[in-house]
């Protein structure tokens, strides 16, 4: 079942602009993963935030988590051409290693 | 970073055939792998998990005799659609979990079937 519902379902924004992203869901969890989709390819992990923590950065990304409103958003900074693609949410399901995506936000960056 | 292989990459067939997907872990053993279907402009949905040496775990709604998995070893397992139709057209992802970093699954490239 999808869990996780995403906003925008679909952005579109001038290169250099920032791009936020974000993501709710419903059940408990004991993380939050972002995943990056190029059309017709598979997932690249992006980053992983656990329950425990509120904010994480990676180079131009950082992701909160808001587990009391159980949402989380993913800025990317000085967006580029290149991050134009599809990212999604995902949660644990317990400890089972099943993965729950949300809808996906298509991002599009125009130069 | 860890490596998953799927092959074919892209396949079409016709309606009534059998259709095998293979998804590998390049450089790392996998005991649990999981397959994911997903439409034209719509997310992950995962069909099945696949676990080594034991049958698979369907989620509900997924047809486990059309939906054949077999996880034979520690870096293969494979989706087999039986008697494929027009409706099971889509890109067929599967990852794969490396017990040295459980909390992270690293995906396939897709395959990508179109059932004539």
């Amino acid at each position: 079942s999808q869990q996780g519902e995403e906003d925008p379902q679909a952005l579109s924004i001038q290169e250099g602009e920032n791009a936020t992203m974000n993501c709710s869901y419903k059940t408990s969890i004991n993380n939050l993963q972002w995943y990056r989709q190029n059309s017709g390819r598979g997932l690249v992990h992006l980053i992983l935030i656990r329950s425990n923590e509120r904010e994480k950065h990676s180079g131009r990304l950082r992701v909160t988590l808001d587990t009391s409103k159980k949402s989380s958003s993913l800025l990317i900074t000085a967006s580029r051409a290149a991050d134009t693609a599809s990212y999604f949410c995902a949660t644990d399901e317990g400890n089972t290693g099943k993965l729950i995506f949300g809808q996906g936000t298509t991002l599009q960056v125009k130069p | 970073g860890a490596v998953v292989s799927q092959h074919p990459s892209r396949v079409i067939c016709k309606s009534g055939t059998s259709v095998k997907i293979e998804c590998r872990s390049l450089d790392f053993q996998a005991t649990t792998m999981f397959w994911y279907r997903q439409f034209p402009k719509q997310s992950l949905m995962l069909m099945a998990t696949s676990n080594e040496g034991s049958k698979a775990t369907y989620e509900q709604g997924v047809e486990k005799d059309k939906f054949l998995i077999n996880h034979a070893s520690l870096t293969l397992s494979t989706l087999t659609v039986t008697s494929a139709h027009p409706e099971d057209s889509s890109f067929y992802i599967c990852s794969a979990l490396d017990l040295r970093r459980p909390e992270t699954q690293y995906f396939g490239p897709g395959t990508r079937l179109l059932v004539l």
